[in-house]
């Protein structure tokens, strides 16, 4: 069955503080892996694709990278406007009905 | 260039009724995907059209139901709401659809059943 399985479902972190959030799929076939932020009360707002092991790609003080059964999304000395929840999603291309599936989340919350 | 918008923004409805909620996607996509958010599930897949056609369809009863016009706008329908239809419905627009291009999200109709 495919699946999509985020940790930790909540981090806290000093302004400054490096660290990584991870995203582990089972999806057949995958066709691409995407990263969004998600801040209370609004829609997903996107980050990034990923299509092949090894791809890296990055924006400011975030950087995602792939591997066969996982992501990464790496935050590099993270500032308090970071805190959002970070969600990834996974397109697989023998999927069923429903082609994209989304992890939970993972509530990411920088201290000043 | 515009982004996905929703209407309404905020819905309050009673058990039983119906409630149809609207999605303009950003110009020149052709792909409407629909997603119910709630705490409990996360981002659920309700069903994705492409050019007037229904493409995928997650695991929802038969109350809901969608349609897209001519010009990529999109309509989901939830007919005998309840409790549990309680959500935050997110609309998000594609260039070609969920197969592997990344998706652009609407504010969201923010649903309450009471």
């Amino acid at each position: 069955e495919d699946q999509v399985t985020q940790s930790p479902e909540a981090l806290r972190l000093q302004e400054g503080e490096s660290s990584s959030l991870n995203c582990s799929y089972t999806v057949s076939g995958l066709r691409g892996l995407f990263w969004y932020r998600q801040d209370p009360g609004k829609g997903p707002e996107f980050l990034f694709t990923l299509y092949s092991a090894g791809e890296e790609k990055e924006k400011e003080r975030l950087k995602a990278t792939l591997t066969k059964k996982e992501s990464f999304l790496h935050i590099t000395a993270p500032k308090p406007e970071d805190s959002a929840t970070y969600l990834c999603a996974a397109a697989g291309r023998y999927s069923s009905a429903s082609k994209i599936i989304f992890g939970s989340g993972t509530r990411l919350s920088i201290r000043p | 260039k515009a982004g996905v918008t929703q209407t309404p923004r905020y819905l309050i409805k009673t058990r039983g009724q119906q409630v149809t909620l609207s999605c303009s996607p950003i110009s020149g996509h052709r792909s409407v995907s629909w997603y119910q958010q709630t705490p409990g599930q996360g981002l659920q897949f309700l069903f994705e059209y492409f050019s007037e056609t229904q493409r995928n369809k997650g695991n929802f009863p038969g109350r809901f139901s969608g349609r897209q016009f001519s010009n990529s706008r999109s309509e989901m329908n939830v007919s005998t709401l309840e409790l549990g239809d309680s959500a935050l419905y997110l609309c998000a627009s594609s260039s070609s659809g969920t197969g592997g291009h990344e998706q652009y999200f609407g504010p969201g109709t923010r649903l309450t059943v009471t």
